[in-house]
C-alpha cells in the first residue's frame, strides 16, 4: 500500500515551452501533497504544499508563476512548469499525506526534467 | 529557523561492517523524525520513522535512535552489504508545520565487497 506515482518519468523540452508533471496517489486519499526540487548532488527542497481544493502554498523564493500547482481530486496533483528555462533543469519529486496536519509522506519516484 | 544537518557526508565501507550515520537539528519542538533511503535518479525510500515520543524504531537490520533533547538522531544499519550502497536522507518534521519536512544534505554510502 501506500504507492505513489509521478508521469512522466523524465522529459526533455526546448526553452519556453511548459511542462506538466503528474503525481498521483494510486491506493489512498492524499489530503496533502508536497512538491520538492532536488540539484544534483544536494537535498530536497521543498516547493509547495498543495491541500485538495484550496491553492497551493508556496515556499519562500519560489515563483508561484512559474511553477503552477493544481490539486483537483484526492489522488491528483500536477506541477506545470511554465515557460522553462534551462535553470530549470532539475529533479522533482512529489508526496503525498494522507493527514492535514501531515501524517508520514509517502514519495514518488521523481521525475527528471532537463531543458535545452 | 530549523537546520538539519548529517556527518559524514560520505562513508565508505568494507562489506560486514556496521554503519552509523549521524542527524542533528537545531529546533527540538519536532513531531517526527523519517530516514530515507535514496538510489542514484531515484525517489525516496522511507526506512524509518519515529514519533517525537519514541526513542527508537527497528526494521530487520536497520535501527535508528532519537534523543531529541539533544537533537540527534543515529541510523545504525549491521552486517552492511553491497546492496546497502546509496544515499541515507534524515527528515524532520517540525512542529506546526502542516506536515513540512525539513532534510538533512544526505549521507551518501559505499559498501565495497
Amino acid at each position: 500500500g501506500a504507492v505513489v506515482s509521478q508521469h512522466p518519468s523524465w522529459v526533455i523540452c526546448k526553452s519556453g515551452t511548459s511542462v506538466k508533471i503528474e503525481c498521483r496517489s494510486l491506493d489512498f486519499q492524499a489530503t496533502t501533497m508536497f512538491w520538492y526540487r532536488q540539484f544534483p548532488k544536494q537535498s530536497l527542497m521543498l516547493m509547495a504544499t498543495s491541500n485538495e481544493g484550496s491553492k497551493a502554498t508556496y515556499e519562500q523564493g519560489v515563483e508561484k508563476d512559474k511553477f503552477l500547482i493544481n490539486h483537483a481530486s484526492l489522488t491528483l496533483s500536477t506541477l506545470t512548469v511554465t515557460s522553462a528555462h534551462p535553470e530549470d533543469s532539475s529533479f522533482y519529486i512529489c508526496s503525498a499525506s494522507t493527514g492535514t496536519g501531515g501524517n508520514e509522506q509517502f514519495f514518488g519516484p521523481g521525475t527528471r526534467l532537463t531543458v535545452l | 529557523k530549523q537546520e538539519v544537518t548529517q556527518i559524514p557526508a560520505a562513508l565508505s565501507v568494507p562489506e560486514g561492517e556496521n554503519l552509523v550515520l549521524n542527524c542533528s537539528f537545531t529546533d527540538s519542538a519536532i513531531y517526527n523524525l523519517q530516514w530515507f533511503r535514496q538510489d542514484p535518479g531515484k525517489g525516496l525510500t522511507s526506512l524509518l520513522l519515529i514519533q517525537s515520543s519514541q526513542r527508537e524504531q527497528t526494521s530487520g537490520r536497520l535501527n535508528a535512535s532519537l534523543d531529541k533533547s539533544s537533537g540527534r538522531s543515529t541510523l545504525y544499519i549491521a552486517a552492511s552489504q553491497p546492496g546497502d550502497s546509496a544515499t541515507y536522507l534524515c527528515a524532520v518534521r517540525r512542529v506546526g508545520s502542516w506536515g513540512k519536512l525539513q532534510f538533512g544534505a544526505g549521507t551518501q554510502v559505499v559498501v565495497t565487497p
